[in-house]
C-alpha cells in the first residue's frame, strides 16, 4: 500500500522553529517529487513547497519563502520540513503527498500551532 | 500566480440528483487540472487528473471536463458518502495552487 505518515506537529510559540517529518512507503520514493501543503482551521488547502526526486529542484510558496527549509532523505524514505520564525498564521494541518503534478496519495497530516 | 476559482461555494443535492461543480483559472491551465474531495476530519483523496482521468477506485459517477480555463466536476447520481468538500487545483505553474472549494451538501 503506497502510504504517506506525517510527524512532528505540536505546539510552538511565535518565532520558534519546528521539524516536521513523513514517511513514505509502499513506492520507489526517490523517484518522485514530493510536496507539502497545509491547510489552517476551517480553511482551504495551500500549497507549501516542493522538492524533485534528487532534491535538485525545491519551491516555495511566498508565504513561507526564506523562513521554511523543505529537505529529503532518499535512503529513509523520508520528508523532512524545517519551520523557523514561526507565526500564529502558519497554523494548520501540515500534509505531506507524493507529486505528479497532482497530489497522491496524502498523509493523514499533523497538526502545528503557533501561539504564545 | 494562477488564481483558481470555485463556483458555487455551497451546493444542496438531494441524494440521486446531479451535482455540477465548476473551477475557472485566472489563466490557462492547458489540461492540468486534478479534483480532490475531502471529508471532516480526513485529507484530501484524489478523484480526477489531467482534467477528466478518475484515480484509482474513483466510481465511475465522478467524471471531469473541460481544459483551458473552465473546468467541471460532475457527480451524476449522489450517494450519501458524497458529501464532502471538493477542491481544484492546477499544476500547470507554479506555485500549484487550490480553489477555495466547493461544499456538497443535503439538501
Amino acid at each position: 500500500e503506497v502510504q504517506m505518515v506525517e510527524s512532528g506537529g505540536g505546539l510552538v510559540k511565535p518565532g520558534g522553529s519546528l521539524r516536521l517529518s513523513c514517511a513514505a512507503s509502499g513506492f520507489s520514493f526517490g523517484t518522485y517529487s514530493v510536496n507539502w501543503v497545509r491547510q489552517a482551521p476551517g480553511k482551504g488547502l495551500e500549497w507549501v513547497s516542493s522538492i524533485s526526486s534528487s532534491s535538485s529542484y525545491i519551491n516555495y510558496a511566498d508565504s513561507v519563502k526564506g523562513r521554511f527549509i523543505i529537505s529529503r532523505d532518499n535512503a529513509k524514505k523520508s520528508l523532512y520540513l524545517q519551520m523557523n520564525s514561526l507565526r500564529a498564521e502558519d497554523t494548520a494541518v501540515y500534509y505531506c503527498a507524493r507529486e505528479r503534478g497532482w497530489f497522491d496519495p496524502w498523509g493523514q497530516g499533523t497538526l502545528v500551532t503557533v501561539s504564545s | 500566480e494562477i488564481v483558481m476559482t470555485q463556483s458555487p461555494a455551497t451546493l444542496s443535492v438531494s441524494p440521486g440528483e446531479r451535482a455540477t461543480l465548476s473551477c475557472r483559472a485566472s489563466q490557462s491551465v492547458s489540461s492540468n487540472l486534478a479534483w480532490y474531495q475531502q471529508k471532516p476530519g480526513q485529507s484530501p483523496r484524489l478523484l480526477i487528473y489531467g482534467a477528466s482521468t478518475r484515480a484509482t477506485d474513483i466510481p465511475a459517477r465522478f467524471s471531469g471536463s473541460g481544459s483551458g480555463t473552465e473546468f467541471t466536476l460532475t457527480i451524476s447520481s449522489l450517494q450519501s458518502e458524497d458529501f464532502a468538500i471538493y477542491y481544484c487545483q492546477q499544476y500547470d505553474n507554479w506555485p500549484r495552487t487550490f480553489g477555495q472549494g466547493t461544499k456538497v451538501e443535503l439538501k
